[in-house]
């Protein structure tokens, strides 16, 4: 079964507006990663978060680690085309076991 | 310095079969780690190599196995292939395992294996 779930399964935003996926785990995380994969391609690494309530930004994106560890969130603000793509959550549990989401498929129109 | 390199790009099999999928890890990188994709789904974990041995498994069967070369690089071999075993299968590669891991993983492009 799913380790980590993640909302929502599709995001479809017009260019210039805010774009949020949120990933939960019914377990306490060590750390969490994001990666995006674009259509065809394989996931790249975004960033990873350790600390409770950590809070980390490149440029438009904004990510979050919940005060539990249980919970991430990735905010984009400001869509633009270039930001297409399939954003994974990945929790790390039991030390070495990365469990991935089902991904937030992002289509930004023009 | 080259990125993680997967071989084959795809592979048609017949159910029953047995397959071996190969990946070169990034240069400098001692931990291999291989996923499952389904279409439109994430990356499952199937299982990790450091330094040549296991040290992490997902909820995959036995018949799914793999092994890591002195040069880092690995394989995943799969046993009697069943329909459902049609998937990308994605190697990544990263400087240390699990926690340590502080840049992430490197993934390859993917092997597209489909089972008929």
């Amino acid at each position: 079964g799913q380790q980590v779930m993640q909302i929502p399964q599709y995001q479809h935003v017009q260019e210039g507006e805010d774009f949020t996926t949120y990933c939960n785990s019914s377990t306490t995380l060590s750390n969490i990663q994001w990666y995006k994969q674009r259509p065809g391609g394989h996931p790249v690494f975004l960033i990873q978060l350790v600390k409770s309530g950590e809070v980390k930004k490149q440029k438009r994106l904004t990510f979050q680690f919940g005060e539990a560890k249980k919970n991430s969130s990735l905010h984009i603000t400001a869509t633009q085309t270039t930001d297409v793509g399939t954003y994974f959550c990945a929790g790390l549990r039991n030390f070495n076991k990365f469990y991935f989401g089902s991904g937030t498929k992002l289509n930004v129109k023009p | 310095e080259t990125g993680v390199t997967q071989s084959p790009t795809h592979l048609i099999k017949t159910r029953g079969q047995q397959v071996t999928l190969r990946c070169s890890s990034q240069s400098g990188h001692n931990t291999v780690s291989w996923y499952q994709q389904a279409l439109g789904q994430g990356p499952q974990f199937i299982f990790q190599y450091y330094r040549e041995e296991e040290n992490g498994r997902g909820n995959f069967p036995p018949r799914f196995s793999g092994l890591q070369f002195p040069n880092y690089s690995s394989e995943l071999n799969v046993n009697a292939l069943e329909l459902d075993d049609s998937a990308l299968y994605l190697c990544a590669s990263s400087l240390l395992p699990g926690q340590l891991n502080l840049h992430g993983y490197t993934f390859g492009s993917g092997t597209r294996l489909t089972v008929v």
